[in-house]
Formats: structure tokens, sequence, C-alpha cells
């Protein structure tokens, strides 16, 4: 079993909908949680820490479950801009920071 | 934000030689290094952990004598394909933390892409 899996997609939504996309992990131990972006051929880019509590940045809602190891990212409105691929990333913490990162869900905004 | 640069953005070479690429923290001092591979259509994969000062830690199947590290300064770091073949061709991206106790933040390099004929 993957220790973090996603829908590898990919979603393709008209501009102006509502996506949302979800991930499980495998490690209950994991520390911290994140949402990365990658575009096409460049390196991932931070794009929202995730929260028990859930936390929200602008059109982006993240979400977290840690009963169920369950993590959610939904981005309202989308943009042109935000077609690209949403790698759902989990800190093990094992001693210092390992980020495991997912095989990521592409995401194609279309007019 | 942080910055961190990689040297060069692109290699393409026979295979047989040996490829080094550079990871710098641009305006921070970075104590941990990172170096990730991405195959096309996959997940990055942590190859190994380098601390300033110290031997890396290298994940497991990741080869050392083959993928040598070197972590001489806060600023830098080098990742050394050593006799490349077609099956190192891959998408190699380093990432700097700030400072010992310094947060989760990771900062990634843009990424080197090495193509082995």
């Amino acid at each position: 079993r993957k220790e973090v899996e996603q829908d590898p997609g990919p979603f393709n939504v008209p501009e102006g909908a509502t996506v949302a996309f979800n991930c499980t992990y495998s490690n209950s131990a994991s520390q911290s949680f994140f949402w990365y972006r990658q575009d096409c051929r460049k390196e991932p880019k931070l794009l929202m820490s995730v929260y028990s509590s859930g936390n929200e940045d602008g059109r982006f809602t993240a979400q977290l479950n840690r009963a169920s190891q369950y993590i959610s990212l939904l981005i309202r409105d989308s943009k042109l801009s935000d077609s690209a691929t949403y790698l759902c990333v989990v800190n093990l913490n094992t001693g210092f920071q390992k980020l495991v990162f997912g095989t990521g869900t592409r995401l194609l905004v279309s007019p | 934000g942080a910055v961190v640069s990689q040297h060069p953005s692109r290699v393409i070479c026979k295979s047989g030689t040996s490829v080094k690429i550079e990871c710098r923290s641009l305006d921070f001092q970075a104590t941990t290094m990172f170096w990730y591979r991405q195959f096309p259509k996959q997940s990055l994969m942590l190859m190994a952990t380098s601390n300033e000062g110290s031997k890396a830690t290298y994940e497991q199947g990741v080869e050392k004598d083959k993928f040598l590290i070197n972590h001489a300064s806060l600023t830098l770091s080098t990742l050394t394909v050593t006799s490349a073949h077609p099956e190192d061709s891959s998408f190699y991206i380093c990432s700097a933390r700030e400072g010992s106790g310094g947060g989760e933040t990771q900062y990634f390099g843009p990424g080197t892409r090495l193509l082995v004929l």
C-alpha cells in the first residue's frame, strides 16, 4: 500500500467550477500535512498546510481528518491558472523531517 | 520568500559519464538539504537527506556509491550521479530547510532534468 494515495485524475472542469481532491495516508504517526502544486516540468510549490481544524486561503480550503487518515482540498471558482498537478504531502517526522509525496492529482480548467 | 537554485537546469550526457548537480540556498543557511528524484507521472521520491558537515542519510534502495552527496557548506550541496546510465534519466530536485530548528518548510530548487543517452 502506498504511503500517500491520490486519485491521479485528470479532473476536467470549466472555469468557475468547484472541485475537490482527496488523499489518504497510511502512517498514523504522521505529524503534519500539506498540499503542494506542481506545474508541468517544474518544481513543487507549497500551496498550503493542512490542519485538523480546517483552514482556508482565498479560494482554497484544506481539511484533515486524523481518525480517517484523510486529507482534502477544495478549490472554489476555478481559474484557468489553477490547472496543475496537486500533490498531497505528509511529513513523517521520524526523528527529523521526511516529506512523503503522493503521485498527485491533475487538474485541467477549461474556458 | 527563501530561494533555492540548482545548476544545471538540464543535462544530456553519454552513458558512463558522471554528472554533478549543485543546489544552493541563496538567502538563508540550510543545515539540511534533501535530494529527490521524480520519474514521469510518478511522485517525488526522497533519495537522501544531507546535513552540513556530515555524511548523507540515504533512503532504502538508493546506492550511496552511485549517488554521491556532499554538503560542505551551509549554502551548498552537490549530488554527483556516477557512471550514469539511461535508467538514471529523471528529474532531480533538491530542497533546503532553514536552520536546525527552523520549522518544517522546505524550499525547493527548480530541478535538474537529466537525460542519459
